[in-house]
Order: structure tokens, then C-alpha cells, then sequence
């Protein structure tokens, strides 16, 4: 049990575009999920924790307007990176936890995203 | 400064060898996360740890709080075992900081 799934795993988009990935349970109730950015070579960022039903905390220095995250339910959370530019190139992670505190995560396989 | 310092960076074993990579954070802390991440980014949860020492299979993690430092061990390291290893922490007011992981390479 406890399986993320994101879709999708691999996105290449023009600049100025919008990008939504989506993050899914497929066999529990997330709570929490937690969506993290990687640059190559590089650790774990993480970027911002939502709660179902309510809106995303996010880290200091991560654009709430520029990216946007929604969990309207407890299988699912979108994020969605709004006029994409090359900088914002990355891997994207999401995590989601059955508790609030987010004690354990389970973690999707990734989004690889390329902005040209 | 990091809040979170992993050590070795790199690290490449024989098959077969004792693997202890270590780590060492600077904040409080509510929990300590040990991250294995595949080399195509998948990441599974190790560990989660507040205390003590936990065991799964060949790998052992244990924590001291007083010192602030934990150290993830692999027993009869296999070339499957290789991947990077990341030490996360939860801090008291819920942050959470990453050590920038130890890439490991077990050859056969």
C-alpha cells in the first residue's frame, strides 16, 4: 500500500505556457502532501505543504502566484507552474502523508519539466 | 552553513561491505527522515526516526539527540543498494531541511 502516482512524469512546454502536474494517493487518504523541486545534482527543496481543503503554506522565496497548488480532495493535489520559464526547469516531487504532521511521506515517482 | 550535513558525499563500496553514512544537523528537531532516491528520482522513505535505532532488512538507522547526529548503516551491501541517501529533518516549528546527499555506488 501507500502509492503516489504523478502525472506526468515528463513535460517539455514553450516558455510562457502553463503547466499543472498532479499528484494522486491511489490507496490511501492524503492529508498532507508536499511538493518539492530538485535541481540536477542537487538536494530536495521543498517548496510548499497543503492540506485538503485548505490553501498551501509556502516556503520562503517559493512564488505562491507562480505556483499555484490546489488539494481539493484527499486522493489528489495539482501544481501548477504558471507562464513556465527555462529557470523553472526542474524535477518535481510531491509527497503525501496521512497525518497532518506529515511524520511519514510517501513519495511520486517525479515530473522531470523543460521549459524552452 | 547547512542546517543538515551528510558525510561521505560519495561514497563506492565491494559488494558485500558494512555502509555507514553519517549525519549531522544543527537544529531541533521532531523527527529524522533517512531518503533513499533511485538514479531515475524515485524516492522511498527509509526511515523515520525521534530515538534510538531502527532496523528493516540489511539496513539499520540510529539517532542520538544529544548529539545531534544519526547514522544510517547498510549490512552485506548489494549493487541494488546503490543510490543517493538523504538525511531530512523536521524542525520543532515544522520546517523541514535536507542534507544534500551521499551517492552511493556498491560494485559487484
Amino acid at each position: 500500500g501507500a502509492v503516489v502516482s504523478q502525472h506526468p512524469s515528463w513535460v517539455i512546454c514553450k516558455s510562457g505556457t502553463s503547466v499543472k502536474i498532479e499528484c494522486r494517493s491511489l490507496d490511501f487518504q492524503a492529508t498532507t502532501m508536499f511538493w518539492y523541486r530538485q535541481f540536477p545534482k542537487q538536494s530536495l527543496m521543498l517548496m510548499a505543504t497543503s492540506n485538503e481543503g485548505s490553501k498551501a503554506t509556502y516556503e520562503q522565496g517559493v512564488e505562491k502566484d507562480k505556483f499555484l497548488i490546489n488539494h481539493a480532495s484527499l486522493t489528489l493535489s495539482t501544481l501548477t507552474v504558471t507562464s513556465a520559464h527555462p529557470e523553472d526547469s526542474s524535477f518535481y516531487i510531491c509527497s503525501a502523508s496521512r497525518s497532518y504532521r506529515g511524520d511519514t511521506q510517501y513519495f511520486g515517482p517525479g515530473t522531470r519539466l523543460t521549459v524552452l | 552553513k547547512n542546517e543538515v550535513e551528510q558525510s561521505p558525499q560519495n561514497l563506492t563500496a565491494q559488494e558485500g561491505e558494512f555502509i555507514t553514512i553519517n549525519c549531522s544537523y544543527s537544529v531541533g528537531i521532531s523527527a529524522l527522515h533517512w531518503l533513499q532516491q533511485h538514479p531515475g528520482g524515485g524516492i522511498v522513505s527509509l526511515f523515520m526516526l525521534s530515538s534510538g535505532k531502527k532496523k528493516h532488512g540489511r539496513l539499520i538507522a540510529t539517532i542520538n539527540i544529544q548529539e545531534k547526529h544519526s547514522s544510517l548503516h547498510i549490512t552485506a551491501s548489494h549493487p541494488r543498494d546503490s543510490a543517493v541517501y538523504i538525511c531530512a529533518v523536521r524542525g520543532t516549528g515544522n520546517q523541514f531541511y535536507f542534507g544534500t546527499g551521499t551517492s552511493l555506488t556498491v560494485i559487484p
